[in-house]
């Protein structure tokens, strides 16, 4: 069973075109995370969604959007794809209410790797 | 702003020496503190946790961490490594300052030569 899955794991695809990465965690978490890894393998999180609310957003261009249609479930859609764009992209969930005691790690997926010839 | 420092962009050691890894953050309280590992084309898995209480925690493969308030570090360590400890390896904190979430180092990679 796995705890956080996304798909694709591979994703070529050329300039301008849009795309969607999906995420599912059946782990029951209440919170739902974007992280972006660069090419010096740098994390920093994008966006992150407490039961369907958009919580953080920092500062990612509008062509990325994320979307929670439920708590199990935050997608990412981006728009006109970049060269830029191209990185590794890990959904991540954790379980926020109700914390100050030890479950309080992310999980993560196993990436997905973008590359936008 | 909390962050997290980890001095050492990559380190290589010996199969069957002793690793440290350094970490060092920024919290204004009690910080929640992790360790994962990425191993090459993979997700992060976590090694350990910290939240309260003794401060020497041990975790998955052989691996412990200290947490030292005082000098505002969470150093982790294995007494004998394995070849196939080499991976990157990322310190991280959770904040809830703008929102709960997890921030990383910029990670050290480990190499293990035979």
């Amino acid at each position: 069973d796995t705890a956080v899955s996304q798909t694709p794991k591979y994703l070529v695809t050329q300039m301008g075109n849009d795309k969607s990465i999906k995420c599912e965690q059946n782990l029951g978490h209440d919170t739902m995370y974007w992280y972006k890894q660069d090419s010096k393998k740098f994390l920093k999180i994008m966006f992150s969604y407490n039961n369907k609310e958009l919580i953080i957003n920092e500062t990612v261009p509008n062509r990325f959007s994320p979307k929670s249609p439920d708590k199990a479930h935050l997608n990412l859609h981006i728009n006109s794809l970049e060269l830029g764009d191209s990185a590794v992209y890990f959904c991540a969930s954790s379980q926020v209410s109700g914390r100050r005691n030890s479950n309080t790690e992310a999980f993560f997926g196993q990436g997905t790797r973008l590359t936008v010839v | 702003a909390q962050s997290v420092t980890q001095p050492d962009i990559h380190i290589t050691v010996s199969e069957g020496a002793s690793l440290e890894l350094r970490c060092n953050y920024s919290y204004g309280a009690t910080p929640y503190l992790f360790w994962y590992v990425q191993s090459p084309g993979q997700g992060l898995q976590l090694l350990l946790k910290y939240f309260s209480g003794d401060t020497l925690v041990q975790g998955i493969k052989g691996f412990e961490a200290e947490f030292k308030r005082s000098q505002s570090s969470f150093n982790l360590r294995k007494p004998s490594v394995h070849w196939s400890d080499a991976a990157e390896y990322f310190c991280a904190v959770v904040s809830n300052t703008g929102g709960f979430k997890t921030i990383f180092g910029a990670g050290t990679r480990l190499f293990v030569k035979a």
